[in-house]
């Protein structure tokens, strides 16, 4: 059973601080995603990886950067969070650029105050 | 550039078909999908259409794609309170497994 887990279910930060978000999966999947989900909007694609040390850009990369340095493990930074970075944020991860599936975490919910 | 478009809800009673509807743009996509969100949890793929098919069967789950009108719908057969739900459309981009979600339907079953 594919498991991708995220290391915090809810999370409250300050305006102006370094925010980590970590996303493990378990089942060796290349492709991994970070995306935010707010209501009326639906998911839009922060960033992506599709291989070790490898990323690129989704629809909305201003404000964030993503790190991933083994393949299990893709993370999201806020280099300095804001208000308008209170979202739901869910990552993903997919075996192959093929696969039809993407698998997805429980979320964070982040709170920017 | 590639948009995929849904009404943001739908209630309907118990023991009656839902059908929610999705609209898309980019004529080039290869698969369309149907995630669900349960609350407090992630998405799960419910089903997909390979494009060159229109209808594909799943149980009490049925999916209609209208290439034509870039128009796909997701009906669900006697409707349960667990069918309670936010439901995601989306599409293949090709570029590395992206997909292209809607904005979610929100599905109310009342009893």
């Amino acid at each position: 059973d594919v498991k991708v887990t995220q290391s915090s279910r809810y999370l409250v930060k300050r305006t102006g601080e370094k925010v980590f978000l970590e996303c493990v999966q378990d089942m060796d999947h290349e492709n991994m995603f970070w995306y935010r989900q707010d209501p009326g909007l639906g998911l839009r694609l922060i960033y992506f990886s599709y291989d070790v040390k490898m990323k690129e850009k989704g629809d909305i990369p201003e404000g964030y950067s993503v790190s991933r340095e083994k393949k299990e493990r893709f993370s999201l930074i806020l280099e300095s969070a804001s208000t308008n970075q209170t979202s739901m944020y869910l990552c993903a991860s997919s075996l192959t650029s093929g696969s039809h599936e993407q698998y997805f975490g429980p979320g964070t919910r982040l709170t920017v105050t | 550039g590639e948009d995929v478009e849904q009404s943001l809800f739908l209630s309907v009673r118990e023991g009656d078909s839902s059908v929610i509807n999705c609209t898309y743009t980019d004529s080039s996509s290869t698969y369309l999908y149907w995630y669900k969100q349960e609350p407090g949890a992630g998405l799960q793929l419910l089903t997909y259409i390979f494009s060159n098919m229109d209808m594909k069967q799943d149980q009490r789950l049925t999916v209609l794609l209208n290439k034509k009108d870039k128009h796909l719908s997701l009906r669900i057969a006697d409707t349960q309170t667990g069918d309670s739900a936010i439901y995601f459309c989306a599409e293949s981009s090709g570029q590395g497994g992206k997909l292209i979600f809607g904005q979610g339907t929100e599905l109310s079953v009342k009893p």
